[in-house]
């Protein structure tokens, strides 16, 4: 059973940029959440998606968007890329409620020149 | 503000012995305590969870202990080995109205290394 899957695992980017990352969740998972986390940082949350809706936002600007397919899969969209945008991605996804256990994936390490 | 405070940042433990990090937390609606492990370049994956309904929970080597009065938590790792070193991080949730899941609020994380 494959678990939470993110793609790239690395990019490279310049500021200004437009960046997507992409998610599949483990399987009979329904909800996706997006963290960000700095290096040396514990993983900021970023927005969680489910019915293909986003149904939490964290304290991130509007150029942190996302998108749920109807395959539960998500995309992380970050426009106007800054430097401070540098981090490693965390996708996490968990069953239907009443679950509480988020599974993480490995994370795409995102760096902005 | 940080919601859940953790410490201590870095902890060096010699092989065999217990290494304990601590967390303490205000809101009091948090009603689940996940700790999760990451090495370096992966995601942090979960070791163990505790409700506010029991006091301690332990899985093999890895025991959570819970004060819900004092707001603290803490993760004992017994019989600690050179493969438990990582970087340690406790979290909270706490569901919300219109939400299937609350999202997780993160300590800083403690960096553990263990001496052979």
């Amino acid at each position: 059973d494959a678990g939470v899957t993110q793609s790239p695992t690395h990019l490279i980017k310049t500021r200004g940029q437009q960046v997507t990352l992409r998610c599949s969740p483990k399987s009979g998972h329904d909800t996706v959440s997006w963290y960000q986390q700095a290096l040396g940082q514990g993983p900021q949350f970023i927005f969680q998606y489910y019915e293909e809706e986003e149904r939490q936002r964290g304290n991130f600007p509007d150029r942190f968007s996302g998108h749920q397919f109807p395959n539960y899969s998500s995309e992380l969209n970050v426009n106007a890329l800054l430097l401070g945008d540098s981090a490693l991605y965390l996708c996490a996804s968990s069953a239907a409620p009443p679950a509480d256990t988020q599974y993480f994936g490995p994370g795409t390490r995102l760096t902005v020149l | 503000q940080q919601q859940v405070k953790q410490s201590p940042q870095s902890l060096i433990v010699q092989k065999g012995g217990i290494s304990i990090i601590n967390c303490a937390y205000e809101n009091t609606a948090f009603d689940y305590f996940p700790w999760y492990q990451q090495f370096p370049g992966k995601g942090p994956a979960l070791l163990i969870a505790i409700r506010p309904d029991v006091s301690e929970k332990k899985e093999g080597r890895f025991t959570i202990s819970f004060n819900k009065s004092a707001k603290q938590f803490s993760l004992h790792i017994m019989d600690s080995q050179p493969g438990d070193s990582a970087t340690y991080f406790c979290a909270a949730s706490m569901k919300r109205r219109g939400s299937t899941l609350g999202r997780l609020y993160f300590g800083r994380g403690t960096q553990l290394t263990v001496w052979p």
